[in-house]
């Protein structure tokens, strides 16, 4: 059940380049999105989340981008920074729904080269 | 800043034996939920409660596993009889609202043999 993809496993970038980690999913009625960051024995952190009524959310260094049509959403990170380095998730939920539970993609491991 | 927090970090059983993960949310958030993590899969969701009562759970969540909230701020998931299966990463969260984002805990890992 792949609602939510996430279909890049890994992505390098350069200290003080910008990071486009993205994001696809298929359920019409996920009206709510959220990115987060995971470091290796930890849990997921929150980081920035988007309404389906809005097309950009940003926050800091960190800006979400949602294309409802292309079902279609992408974290940007500029700058990036080596602390950077994490495995990020995507999340959808349906708030109108009713629903409790968030639906994860599987995640890119991000890794910023000093 | 608050943060859920959860203990054990790591638990080793023996398949059979009955594990409880505990979990203790952030203080003035009303809602709990248990998501688990199998190695190089992705997150996925267990169960949520709200007002003492579980209010939405997944395929994954049957008669072996029950979540209580014994006092005002602990938050518990006994897994029954586990399986080699359940060997797992178990995350807590909690938010304020249903609406609401949810905040996770560090995890547990629960290892079965």
């Amino acid at each position: 059940d792949q609602q939510v993809k996430q279909n890049s496993p890994s992505l390098s970038v350069q200290e003080g380049r910008i990071s486009i980690l993205n994001c696809d999913y298929t359920n019409s009625m996920f009206d709510y999105f959220l990115w987060y960051k995971k470091y290796p024995a930890e849990g997921p952190t929150f980081l920035i989340s988007i309404s389906s009524i809005k097309d950009k959310n940003e926050d800091g260094r960190f800006t979400v981008f949602l294309n409802k049509s292309a079902k279609h959403l992408s974290l940007h990170i500029v700058p990036s920074q080596p602390g950077d380095s994490a495995v990020y998730f995507c999340a959808a939920t349906s708030l109108i729904s009713g629903t409790y539970k968030y639906i994860f993609g599987t995640g890119t491991r991000l890794k910023v080269l000093a | 800043e608050p943060e859920v927090t959860q203990t054990p970090s790591h638990q080793v059983t023996q398949m059979g034996q009955e594990v409880i993960l505990r979990c203790v949310p952030i203080s003035n958030h009303l809602y709990f939920y248990w998501y688990r993590q199998i190695l190089g899969q992705k997150v996925e969701f267990l169960v949520s409660f709200y007002n003492n009562e579980i209010s939405e759970k997944s395929e994954i969540f049957d008669d072996q596993f029950s979540v209580e909230r014994p006092d005002g701020s602990n938050f518990t998931l006994k897994i029954r009889s586990t399986k080699l299966e359940d060997s797992a990463m178990y995350f807590c969260a909690s938010s304020a609202l249903r609406v609401e984002t949810q905040y996770f805990g560090p995890g547990t890992r629960l290892l079965v043999l």
